[in-house]
């Protein structure tokens, strides 16, 4: 079936250490895209992809990296420099072509820093 | 800046009836699209409905209805005979004009449903 895959589930960080969000889809779509949901709120664009080896920052990129090495992956790192990482991280993709353009979504990662 | 506001953090609604979600935008652009998805309790976004700024008619899609008014920038999600599976928050979100090949979604913050038996 195809579809978004996210992991882990739920991540637990310590303060000042990186982690990595994976986010892997087998949909053959070009645009790939990563938001973080806070409670109560809705979604906020960290980063994108249209293509292998190009992204970018989306709204509030700081304290962020990803990487497009693979047209399947979008993988993200929350570094120590992002401030108040707690938070749902949601990956998307879609295709470019074509009228309706829906997102389809991943599961999401819930990150909780202790 | 274009922007999209919910003003209903949460509503209920008894099973079997109709709901309406509400939604407006502002947008400069003349080309544009809306789009309704369903966050159940699981995290998961799903996809509900597609309304493009120049359809001439509402999009329709199974139990929802968007109600789509142009002029007042507005496009409201109707769920017909609500069932208890539709409590979930639903988030209303428009794509900016289709530019460098990418597709960028602006969401709004939600409203909760809550259907009740």
């Amino acid at each position: 079936d195809g579809g978004i895959t996210q992991s882990p589930k739920y991540l637990f960080r310590k303060e000042g250490q990186n982690v990595t969000l994976s986010c892997e889809q087998n949909l053959n779509h070009d645009a790939m895209y990563w938001y973080r949901q806070d409670p109560g709120q809705g979604l906020r664009l960290i980063y994108y992809s249209q293509i292998v080896n190009d992204f970018q920052k989306g709204d509030i990129a700081e304290g962020y990296s990803v990487s497009r090495e693979k047209k399947e992956s979008f993988p993200l790192t929350v570094t120590s420099a992002q401030k108040n990482p707690t938070a749902f991280y949601l990956c998307a993709s879609t295709v470019l072509a074509g009228g309706n353009n829906e997102q389809f979504f991943g599961p999401g990662t819930r990150l909780t820093v202790l | 800046a274009q922007k999209i506001t919910q003003t209903q953090p949460g509503m209920f609604v008894q099973e079997k009836e109709a709901v309406t979600l509400d939604c407006t935008y502002d947008t400069s652009d003349q080309s544009y699209g809306l789009f309704w998805y369903k966050q159940p309790s699981s995290g998961e976004m799903i996809f509900l409905i597609y309304q493009g700024s120049y359809d001439e008619q509402n999009a329709t899609e199974g139990r929802y209805s968007l109600n789509f008014q142009k002029a007042r920038k507005s496009a409201n999600l109707v769920i017909s005979a609500s069932q208890l599976g539709d409590s979930a928050m639903y988030f209303c979100a428009m794509r900016e004009p289709f530019s460098g090949g990418y597709n960028k979604l602006i969401f709004g913050a939600g409203t909760r449903l809550a259907v009740h038996p």
